[in-house]
Order: C-alpha cells, then structure tokens, then sequence
C-alpha cells in the first residue's frame, strides 16, 4: 500500500463548477501538509501549505486537513478553465527529516 | 527572482552515454533535491542535501550521483544512461528551519535514453 494514495481522475467540471481534490494517507507521523499544481510540461507550483488539522483558505482555493480519518482535501470555487491541470498533494514528517511523499496527482480539466 | 532554474529543458542520450543535468537557486536555500516524475508513479527522491558538502541518498539514488560545493548549485550526474532513466526530471529546494518548508520546484529537465 502505498503511503499517500490520490485518485488519478481525469475529473471534467463545468465552469463555475465547486471542485473537491482527495489524498488519503497512512503514515501518522505527517504533520505538513501541501498542494501543488501542475500545468503541463510545466514544474509543481505549491498552491497551499498546512501544518497539522483543520482549514485554510486562499482567495478561491481552501485546504482541509482531518488527521484523524488520514484524509486531505482541497476546494476550488468559481473554477475556471485556467485551473485545468494536475494536482497533487504532499505530505511531511516532523522538521528535520527532510521527507517528503507526493501523491500521483489528479488531473482536473474545468471545461468553458 | 528567477527561482529554480534547470538546465537543459530536454536531452535524448544513447545507452551508456554520461551527462550531467543542472539545477542552480537564488533564494538561498540550504535543502535542494532531485526528484524524477514517472507515469503512474508520482514524484521520487533521487538525493537531496542540507547544505554545502552534505549530500544524502533518496528512494531512488542507482545511477546518479550528487555533488553539493555551493549553496546555489545541485548538479545530477547520470554515470552510465540506462532507457529506464527516460523520465522528467525536477530539483527543489527549500528554507531548512523550524518545520518543513514546501519545496519549490524548477520546470525540470525531459531525458529520453534510447
């Protein structure tokens, strides 16, 4: 089993449409918690960053963290074609481990 | 601010071929990595460092190798190219400190080893 799992989609929404993102986990020790977002051909570009449980929220994206089921979300409002990529979750232990395990990522095409 | 900066954006190699793929940050970031993104597979370590001279291995290390003699520059060697090298290839970096800073990456560097 893998440590961080992520449903490669494709997902297609309309335009307009709320988008909710999954990763689950299995390693308790994560504690930092980061989304990134990939445009073709192009490098990960971190959308948002958590430490621990709960929520956080940044213009149309939100980010949940519920350590206690092991499961991440994140939440685009308003999406727009310009959102169409893949994205991909991430996951740290405690400082100075220098770990990070990434999800496979979801790719997300929002459709005009 | 350019970031993370890879060189060169694509290369095709033959089999057994050397060469060396470069990384170079401003952001003065102790901690830079080399990951490589496969199909299905997500993104895997190949070696990382916290510093100048400090260099470490990840999940994946065969075949490469890491040097670290400036803050500013990670270069990856491939010592001997094998066609299962063929991938994307990504350095990032980050602030070490109290918890773990996200990475920030480069737009990697496309390997095809024919």
């Amino acid at each position: 089993q893998k440590e961080v799992e992520q449903d490669p989609g494709p997902l297609s929404v309309p335009e307009g449409a709320i988008v909710s993102l999954n990763c689950t986990y299995s390693n308790s020790a994560f504690q930092y918690f980061m989304w990134y977002r990939q445009y073709s051909r192009k490098g990960p570009e971190l959308l948002m960053y958590t430490y621990s449980s709960g929520n956080k929220e940044d213009g149309r994206f939100t980010a949940q963290v519920d350590k206690s089921s092991k499961y991440i979300s994140l939440f685009i409002r308003d999406s727009q074609p310009s959102d169409s990529a893949t994205y991909l979750c991430a996951m740290s232990e405690t400082s100075g481990t220098y770990k990070y395990i990434f999800g496979t990522g979801t790719r997300l095409k929002v459709l005009a | 601010n350019a970031g993370v900066t890879q060189t060169p954006k694509f290369q095709v190699l033959k089999t057994g071929q050397s060469m060396t793929l470069q990384c170079a940050q401003d952001m003065n970031h102790e901690y830079m990595s080399w990951y490589r993104q496969d199909p299905g597979m997500g993104l895997r370590l190949i070696h990382y460092s916290v510093g100048a001279g400090i260099t470490d291995q990840g999940e994946v290390p065969n075949g490469y190798n890491v040097s670290r003699s400036t803050t500013e520059d990670f270069p990856l060697r491939l010592l001997s190219a094998a066609p299962s090298q063929t991938s994307v290839y990504f350095c990032a970096s980050s602030y070490l400190g109290q918890g773990n800073s996200p990475l920030h990456f480069g737009n990697g560097t496309r390997l095809t080893v024919t």
